[in-house]
């Protein structure tokens, strides 16, 4: 199976904050990579896909890349709203596994 | 409009069973891999099982045995059959389309 790690697993930053979180894949995934946003109480929320697609409705200042076996999700600007637990997952081979997940709180 | 409702869970001993439909409206789950995703309290999240276009079916190694995934195409709905539940089966259960939308979840409780 492969093995998704996140870091940081929590993070506090400010609103205008540039924050950037890292998901390594144990072996090379191509693009198969994909970020959700959960809120509490919510269903998780697709934002970035096939590592760098922005879903529709998802604003601009998410953004991700990355190829092989590192990816990152970068929010460019951040809104008091971004307040979320975030998650990466691999969808190159079953199971399609999830990191651990990052905790980002506001200060 | 594309949703996702989950429906079946609820409070069942350890060893009982129950059966998980996700009702899909706005697109056809034929046309989509289906994937159930489950959440333990205050836990992250945990890919259960899949279903392929083409019928292929895949669960992970910590349910294979006592869980199935299945559709049915005439109801344009998706299934989890969930046998032997234990303690640690105790979850939210999402129904996911392809990489999203996902259903609000629906909570399976095993408890005595």
């Amino acid at each position: 199976d492969i093995q998704m790690t996140q870091s940081p697993s929590s993070l506090s930053a400010s609103v205008g904050d540039r924050v950037t979180i890292t998901c390594r894949a144990s072996q090379g995934i191509t693009s198969y990579l994909n970020w959700y946003q959960q809120k509490p109480g919510k269903a998780p929320n697709l934002l970035i896909y096939t590592a760098s697609s922005l879903q529709s409705g998802i604003p601009s200042r998410f953004s991700g890349s990355g190829s092989g076996t590192d990816f990152t999700l970068t929010i460019s600007s951040l809104q008091p709203e971004d307040s979320a637990t975030y998650y990466c997952q691999q969808s190159y081979s079953t199971p399609h596994t999830f990191g651990q997940g990052t905790k980002l709180e506001i200060k | 409009e594309v949703q996702l409702v989950e429906s079946g869970g609820g409070l069942i001993q350890p060893g009982g069973s129950l059966r998980l439909s996700c009702a899909a409206s706005g697109f056809a789950v034929s046309s989509y891999y289906m994937s159930w995703v489950r959440q333990a309290p205050g836990k992250g999240l945990e890919w259960v099982a899949l279903v392929y276009t083409g019928g292929s079916t895949y669960i992970a190694d910590s349910v294979k045995g006592r869980f199935t995934i299945s559709r049915d195409n005439s109801k344009n709905t998706l299934y989890l059959q969930m046998n032997s539940l234990r303690a640690e089966d105790t979850a939210v259960y999402y129904c996911v389309r392809g990489t999203g939308p996902w259903g609000q979840g629906t909570l399976v409780t095993v408890s005595s």
